[in-house]
């Protein structure tokens, strides 16, 4: 019954590998959002999709590919990944015209 | 402009006390201000939110304080209880659906 799901939500991996995160919401909603939190506990959005459509695009290193296949799906390719990259990423969806934002579980990325 | 400054960075409370996180901001064309509460290993999950055209809302022991005129809201929890021991972020946003979060507050109610 989990509305946002994420996985893995451990990902433990080398610096310079390539790594994916995928998130699914089965909420019937229309718009989905990844994030990262930092060690220091910060939120900060980094992409949104609206139908399959990027709508927002934070300052993040072209490293970082987002792919929303359809609506209820959004995934983060991570390419050459860095030590600053370790941080928990977290998916989140809401309906056009509705500001509430619900997010998933979580995946704690650590690179080494 | 975009930052939301929260404060304090730590709260600890003894139960049954009040506990009050508070938050500003700048950017005058921020029209939703929530609040989420975040346990350990989980996701943020909304608890309350405001629109600036109302002063306060309340809902159970939860309510936001929010004045317009000083670019501050505020989240008042009434009768802290153990289990409120959370870490809260204030945010705020724009018709973008764009959050800008508060830094967070941990929160720790004693027994």
């Amino acid at each position: 019954d989990t509305a946002v799901s994420q996985t893995p939500k451990y990902l433990v991996t080398q610096m310079g590998n390539d790594k994916s995160i995928k998130c699914e919401q089965n909420l019937g909603h229309d718009t989905m959002y990844w994030y990262k939190q930092d060690s220091k506990k910060f939120l900060k959005i980094m992409f949104s999709y609206n139908n399959k459509e990027l709508i927002i695009n934070e300052t993040v290193p072209n490293r970082f590919s987002p792919k929303s296949p359809d609506k209820a799906h959004l995934n983060l390719h991570i390419n050459s990944l860095e030590l600053g990259d370790s941080a928990v990423y977290f998916c989140a969806s809401s309906l056009r015209g509705a500001n509430e934002q619900f997010f998933g579980p979580g995946t704690r990325l650590t690179v080494l | 402009q975009q930052q939301v400054k929260q404060s304090p960075q730590s709260l600890i409370v003894q139960k049954g006390g009040i506990s009050i996180i508070n938050c500003a901001y700048e950017n005058t064309a921020f029209d939703y201000f929530p609040w989420y509460q975040q346990f350990p290993g989980k996701g943020p999950a909304l608890l309350i939110a405001i629109r600036p055209d109302v002063s306060e809302k309340k809902e159970g022991r939860f309510t936001i304080s929010f004045n317009k005129s000083a670019k501050q809201f505020s989240l008042h929890i009434m009768d802290s209880q153990p289990g409120d021991s959370a870490t809260y972020f204030c945010a705020a946003s724009t018709g973008t659906y764009k959050y800008i979060f508060g830094t967070g507050t941990r929160l720790k109610v004693l027994a």
